[in-house]
């Protein structure tokens, strides 16, 4: 059964610093891994989408990478700001027949400090 | 573009009455879901569908109903709603069920079964 771990639960850094999210999976086969990120009492935003053929994916002060081999995606924030402040969530996709559930890591909360 | 619309946002049910949660996609997705959120316990799949007139179960099906006569709707029903269905559910669309693609979320219906 695949399991996804994120690590810290809690991070809380001051504005400007750049930080490191981290996911491991522990079954290697994946079809992609999704960074989401989610506000106090809001839905998922989509952040990043890697695909298991890719190493790397960027997108403005995000770059998130994939290690398939080694079970771990980071998630890079440059430059931070209070309004990354939100937990950060990674996904990856199991398959069982026509179902494609999404597994979750329980999650980052992040906290910037102005 | 609107992405993934669910209704209501806010909802206050009494033991054993039934409801309707409303989520509609305007990307031309085949592939729609139902996840339920709880601390804790991560998200997790209740109902998933591959296309109009396909539906089948997730993780914790028990207590929901589903149906897709569209592509663009897909409704979750509580039949008789317990405390313990008392959760932030999610609605979530992909463009297929191929390994690539990820996934749109809905902002979420919070619902409180007293």
């Amino acid at each position: 059964k695949q399991e996804v771990t994120q690590i810290p639960a809690a991070l809380s850094v001051p504005e400007g610093e750049n930080l490191v999210l981290n996911c491991s999976f522990t079954d290697s086969a994946i079809y992609n891994l999704q960074w989401f990120r989610q506000d106090p009492g809001k839905g998922l935003t989509s952040l990043l989408l890697i695909q298991s053929s890719q190493r790397e994916q960027t997108s403005g002060r995000l770059n998130a990478s994939l290690d398939k081999s080694s079970g771990r995606s980071t998630l890079y924030i440059a430059a931070s700001q209070p309004g990354d402040s939100a937990t950060y969530l990674c996904a990856v996709p199991i398959s069982s027949g026509s179902a494609r559930q999404l597994t979750f890591g329980s999650g980052t909360q992040l906290t910037v400090l102005p | 573009n609107a992405g993934v619309t669910q209704t209501p946002k806010f909802q206050v049910l009494k033991t054993g009455q039934s409801m309707t949660l409303q989520c509609a996609q305007d990307m031309n997705h085949e592939y729609m879901s139902w996840y339920r959120q709880d601390p804790g316990m991560g998200l997790r799949l209740i109902h998933y569908s591959v296309g109009a007139g396909i539906t089948d179960q997730g993780e914790v099906p028990n207590g929901y109903n589903v149906s897709r006569s569209t592509t663009e709707d897909f409704p979750l029903r509580l039949l008789s709603a317990a405390p313990s269905q008392t959760s932030v559910y999610f609605c979530a669309s992909s463009r297929g069920t191929g390994t690539s693609y990820g996934y749109t979320f809905g902002s979420g219906t919070r619902l409180t079964v007293v």
